[in-house]
């Protein structure tokens, strides 16, 4: 079963922020929000993860709903380099090593 | 920084060969996780390892075998190589320490083709 749902594609100018929304309508209440990106030919790298509060790194925000149902992972000023897929994930935290899973994921292209 | 390394980028073998993918990791994690990668598939677990000589299976752990004799090393090992099995293999691990965010660091992939 799907627990997220994800746009298969989206563009964005270099410079703007990226704004890449996930759908997770069935989360449980001990269920974190997590956000992988892998850039082509290497492997999945961690962004950022939440629970049910905005969350803001290095990298991006995260902006999860009061509802939990959806979020957004934000890149405020994207560069050619964020160029990736983009996964979100949601799983119980520690919980279980076999819950992983990593679907089609967002296809961000970051345009000159 | 989390380094995952994994012996070679790139490697091709012949039908019926036996294979065997290295990855070390150095940030002392617990557990360590094979995925191979498929295009339309994502990422699908083969197996994962969560201490020093214990393995447990993934999704689809047939036509593989591990080994975990370091906590830092883990192999993935293919008994019998099949043009089935050509697919890139991402090695990746983690913590369970209470204060980890129970994030998984991958290595670069070894994009293995079996002829």
């Amino acid at each position: 079963d799907a627990k997220t749902t994800q746009p298969p594609s989206m563009d964005c100018a270099e410079g703007r922020a990226a704004n890449l929304p996930c759908n997770h309508s069935t989360i449980s209440g001990n269920e974190y929000v997590y956000w992988y990106r892998q850039i082509h030919s290497q492997g999945p790298q961690y962004i950022i993860h939440g629970l049910k509060n905005n969350e803001t790194n290095e990298m991006a925000s995260l902006i999860i709903t009061e509802d939990r149902k959806s979020s957004t992972l934000i890149l405020p000023h994207a560069t050619l380099r964020d160029t990736a897929v983009y996964y979100c994930i949601v799983r119980v935290k520690f919980y279980n090593n076999n819950d992983m899973r990593f679907g089609a994921g967002t296809r961000l292209t970051v345009k000159p | 920084d989390v380094k995952v390394t994994q012996s070679s980028r790139y490697l091709v073998k012949r039908t019926g060969e036996k294979v065997f993918l290295e990855c070390v990791q150095d940030m002392d994690h617990e557990n360590m996780f094979w995925y191979r990668q498929d295009p339309g598939l994502g990422l699908r677990l083969i197996y994962f390892s969560y201490d020093v000589k214990m393995k447990e299976k993934g999704d689809i752990p047939e036509g593989y075998s591990v080994s975990r004799e370091k906590k830092e090393r883990f192999s993935l090992i293919l008994e019998s190589a099949s043009t089935n099995q050509t697919s890139m293999y991402l090695c990746a691990s983690s913590s369970y320490r209470a204060a980890s965010t129970d994030t998984q660091y991958f290595g670069p992939g070894t994009r293995l083709t079996v002829l």
